[in-house]
């Protein structure tokens, strides 16, 4: 069983609003990536990170930034949320070693109005 | 351009139907995972395969990754109305770790 969590599952916001999406890991995994995903389509990499203090952009451009301070946290914030924001957002982390398998977690479903 | 070309995108069946969906690339990879995805959950890992022309099989599902580890497919036996869901492959290249996902197949299966 994978021990990756994402915060909150939900969430509906008002334009404008700053948010953060967290998103923690158990496995000590050194990478870790964000992926926004509408329903039933394709996964967009959006953010990725190697370690701490490491950080790429993906590549779907995106308004989001990603910090990681720590190696169990890679919260993704949006600093002025838009109705074009409305999505899912998918957490994944994977282990060094190859073949690189991930493990996502559950997702945030974000609703911009 | 997408790395990964998953086909059908669309699959519709009845229960009992066998099913074999593809994932195609140009490109050669050491490594394929498939995932299955329900509506509102992340993927999730169902198989990685390493090896050209390695054949997998968890329960009445089987993988199989192509001789020169370029393309792979995936096998349903006896489709069951639980096998519902978006099934998405990604490939692994040895730099930096990245994985490269196809667009998916949404499969239904109907009681």
């Amino acid at each position: 069983e994978a021990d990756i969590y994402q915060t909150p599952r939900y969430l509906v916001i008002g334009t404008g609003k700053k948010i953060t999406l967290e998103c923690s890991q158990t496995m000590g995994h050194d990478k870790m990536y964000w992926y926004q995903q509408d329903p039933g389509m394709e996964l967009h990499l959006i953010h990725y990170s190697y370690g701490v203090n490491s950080t790429e952009k993906g590549d779907l451009s995106s308004e989001s930034t990603v910090s990681r301070i720590r190696t169990e946290h890679f919260p993704l914030t949006l600093e002025s949320a838009r109705p074009s924001h409305t999505s899912q957002y998918l957490c994944a982390s994977s282990a060094t070693w190859v073949p690189t398998e991930a493990f996502f977690g559950q997702g945030t479903r974000l609703t911009v109005v | 351009t997408q790395l990964l070309e998953q086909s059908p995108q669309f699959l519709s069946i009845q229960e009992g139907e066998n099913l074999t969906v593809y994932c195609n690339s140009s490109s050669v990879f050491s490594s394929l995972q498939w995932y299955r995805q329900e509506p509102g959950e992340g993927p999730v890992l169902l198989v990685t395969v390493v090896t050209g022309g390695e054949v997998k099989k968890l329960k009445r599902l089987t993988f199989q990754f192509g001789d020169a580890r370029k393309d792979s497919s995936l096998h349903i036996t006896a489709a069951q109305p639980g096998d519902t869901g978006l099934y998405l492959c990604a490939g692994g290249g040895s730099t930096l770790g990245r994985l490269y996902f196809g667009r998916g197949t949404q499969l239904t299966v109907w009681p």
